[in-house]
C-alpha cells in the first residue's frame, strides 16, 4: 500500500546511455513531480505535472523527458547519460495547488543513478 | 546567493537536548513554509508547515516564521536518537507550488 513507488531502486549504467524511472502515486493526486538530490543533499526540483501538463521545467537539459501515461504515473526518461546525472532521483506528488494542506508533497523512496 | 540558505552541519547533540535548526531566504514572495525530515536513504517526509508569519507546535516539534527577517527555525525539545535525520526547510509562494528546499542539515542525537 505504499503511497508514492519508484522503480528501480538503485540503478547503475554506462555513460552515453539510455534509461528510465518509473513513478506512481495511488493516493488520487493531481500533481506529480521529479527532484534530482545531489551529492551534498541539496534537492532541487526537476519537472512538476499537473493533470498530464508540464507545469514547471526549470533548466533542465533536454536529455530529460518525463512521461505521464496518466495521473497516477510520471516516468522519467534520460539519454546519452553523463557522469554528472549520477544521483538520487525523487518522485513526489501533491494533492493539488491549492494552500491548507494541499501542496504536502509525499515522495518516494528514491532512485539512485550511478553514472560510469 | 541562493534563495535558501541552509546550515548543512552535521550538528551532533545529546538525547534530551534542544536542538534549533534555521533558514534563511531572500524571496519575499514566500509564503508557505514547511520542514521535511529524511532518514539515510529514504525519501523525505513532511514534519510540518506553517503558512505566513508566526508559530506551530506539534509536540515536541515547534516551528517559527519571521518574515521581517525572512527566517525560519525548527525547534526541537528533548531529542531522541530517532530524530537523528536530515531536516530540509522549504518554502513557496502563493500563486505557484515551485517548492525551494534549503541544502539540508545532517543532524545526529546521541544516547
Amino acid at each position: 500500500d505504499t503511497a508514492v513507488s519508484q522503480t528501480p531502486k538503485y540503478l547503475v549504467t554506462q555513460m552515453g546511455n539510455d534509461k528510465s524511472i518509473k513513478c506512481e502515486q495511488n493516493l488520487g493526486h493531481d500533481t506529480m513531480y521529479w527532484y534530482k538530490q545531489d551529492s551534498k543533499k541539496f534537492l532541487k526540483i526537476m519537472f512538476s505535472y499537473n493533470n498530464k501538463e508540464l507545469i514547471i521545467n526549470e533548466t533542465v537539459p533536454n536529455r530529460f523527458s518525463p512521461k505521464s501515461p496518466d495521473k497516477a504515473h510520471l516516468n522519467l526518461h534520460i539519454n546519452s547519460l553523463e557522469l554528472g546525472d549520477s544521483a538520487v532521483y525523487f518522485c513526489a506528488s501533491s494533492q493539488d495547488l491549492s494552500l491548507a494542506g494541499g501542496r504536502e508533497q509525499f515522495f518516494g523512496p528514491g532512485t539512485r543513478l550511478t553514472v560510469l | 546567493q541562493k534563495e535558501v540558505e541552509q546550515d548543512p552541519g552535521p550538528l551532533s547533540v545529546p538525547e534530551g537536548a534542544i536542538v534549533s535548526l534555521n533558514c534563511t531566504y531572500s524571496n519575499s514572495a514566500f509564503q508557505y513554509f514547511m520542514w521535511y525530515r529524511q532518514y539515510s536513504r529514504k525519501g523525505p517526509e513532511l514534519l510540518m508547515y506553517t503558512y505566513s508569519s508566526g508559530n506551530k507546535e506539534d509536540g515536541r516539534f515547534t516551528a517559527q516564521v519571521d518574515k521581517s527577517s525572512k527566517y525560519i527555525s525548527l525547534f526541537i525539545r528533548d531529542s531522541q536518537p530517532s530524530d537523528s535525520a536530515t531536516y530540509l526547510c522549504a518554502m513557496s509562494a502563493l500563486d505557484n507550488n515551485d517548492m525551494r528546499f534549503g541544502a539540508g542539515t545532517r543532524l545526529t542525537v546521541k544516547p
